[in-house]
This record gives C-alpha cells, structure tokens and sequence, in this order.
C-alpha cells in the first residue's frame, strides 16, 4: 500500500515569495490533514478535510495560508506571501476517519524562507 | 498552554536496557493516547496506542502503560536498540461534535540508543 506523497520535499525561497505543496492521501483515506512542525516542537495542525470539506482550520493563518481539496482526494497548501517565521516543515497526513483511526505522515516538505 | 507535556526533551540508554519516555496531560476528557516515533527528515510514524478504558497494551517490545489518575502515561522499549534512536511523540485526543478528533501533541523526547 502506498503511504502519503508529498513534494516538493524542500524548498527555499525569499521572504514574501509564494509556495505550493502537493499532497495525495493514501488511497481511500477520506481525512487529509495538513501539519507544520518548526524543529523541537510538536505537530501544530493547520486544516484538516473531511473528503472535500474544511471540519477544522482554526490554526491556519488565513490571511496567508490558503488550502484546497477539491476532488477529495489531492490537496494543496499554499503560503503568499511568505515569511521568515513560516520557516518548518509541512506535513501532510491522512486517516481512513475522523473517529479513533491512525493518522499516517508523509515525508514532509521542508521549507526555508531566507 | 501545554495539554499535553513530555517533560524530558531527551533520554539516553544503553543498547539492551529498558528505554522509559513519559507523557503528562491536563485534560481529563482525553480518551485516547498515541505514540509516534521520528527519525530525521522524515514524517512521524504510528508506534501504538492505548484507550482510555485499559491500562496497558503491548506490541512487541514496546508497551505503553496509562494512569489515569495521575494523568501519566508512558512508553517502555524494552530492550532497546540503535535503530530505536529518534524523536518520540506523544498525542492525545478526545472525541468531540460530528465523532470528530483532533490530536494534542507533546513537544517530543529525543532517545539515543547507544551500542
């Protein structure tokens, strides 16, 4: 079975450039979360779907963040624009429920914003 | 506020002994507790859980114990080896509106296993 895909798996750019990562679920998994994880602390979740609907994204900086999962299945993260703080890695997980079903990560894109 | 608290940021064994990471939570309605293991520039991996209604499950060599009445819960890798090495999160969760659930993430503690 194929785990959670992500790309790109690192990326740098300049403050107040934009960024998109892509990531595709684990096939049949109708919860697709989005995580950022700065070094040396937890996973802070940013917005999670529930197929193509929004069930939490009180986290997500809206005014810079954006997030889509049009089909229910890909979803996409973008930062515009972004800035040096934004600097951590972006997880993407998905699980088969939102009930008591393990959450699978993927690797990961690590962003650097110089 | 920090609901759930891995109060060590790091450990170190020695191969073939017991490796000990602790959990603390504040909120009573958790449920549901998780273990994730990280190796760098990688995603965390799902280790093992436990509900709330027992007080132990074991996979392996690894076994978590809850205290709910201390709020504590802990993992034991027993023994542990090199490739045990990595950052050790734990989360909890609740269940809330719509069977919905969002997990509570420690700060993590990183475990070096020395040969």
């Amino acid at each position: 079975e194929a785990g959670v895909a992500q790309s790109p798996r690192y990326k740098i750019i300049e403050k107040r450039q934009s960024v998109a990562f892509w990531c595709n679920p684990i096939s049949g998994h109708a919860t697709l979360y989005w995580y950022q994880q700065i070094l040396g602390q937890g996973p802070k979740l940013l917005i999670q779907f529930q197929n193509n609907g929004v069930v939490d994204d009180s986290q997500l900086p809206k005014d810079r963040f954006s997030a889509e999962r049009l089909k229910g299945v890909d979803s996409t993260l973008k930062i515009q624009p972004a800035k040096l703080e934004d600097s951590a890695v972006y997880l993407c997980a998905s699980s088969a429920g939102t009930a008591r079903n393990t959450i699978y990560f993927g690797e990961g894109s690590w962003l650097t914003v110089v | 506020d920090q609901q759930v608290k891995q109060n060590s940021p790091s450990l170190s064994v020695q191969e073939g002994r017991i490796s000990i990471l602790n959990c603390d939570y504040t909120n009573s309605m958790f449920d549901y507790f998780l273990w994730y293991k990280k190796y760098p520039a990688e995603g965390p991996t799902f280790l093992i859980s436990i509900s709330s209604i027992k007080d132990k499950n074991e996979d392996g060599r690894f076994t978590v114990f809850l205290n709910k009445s201390a709020k504590h819960l802990s993992l034991h890798i027993v023994p542990s080896q090199p490739g045990d090495s990595a950052v050790y999160f734990c989360a909890a969760s609740q269940e809330k509106a719509g069977n919905n659930r969002k997990l509570i993430w420690g700060l993590g503690t990183s475990l070096a296993v020395n040969p």
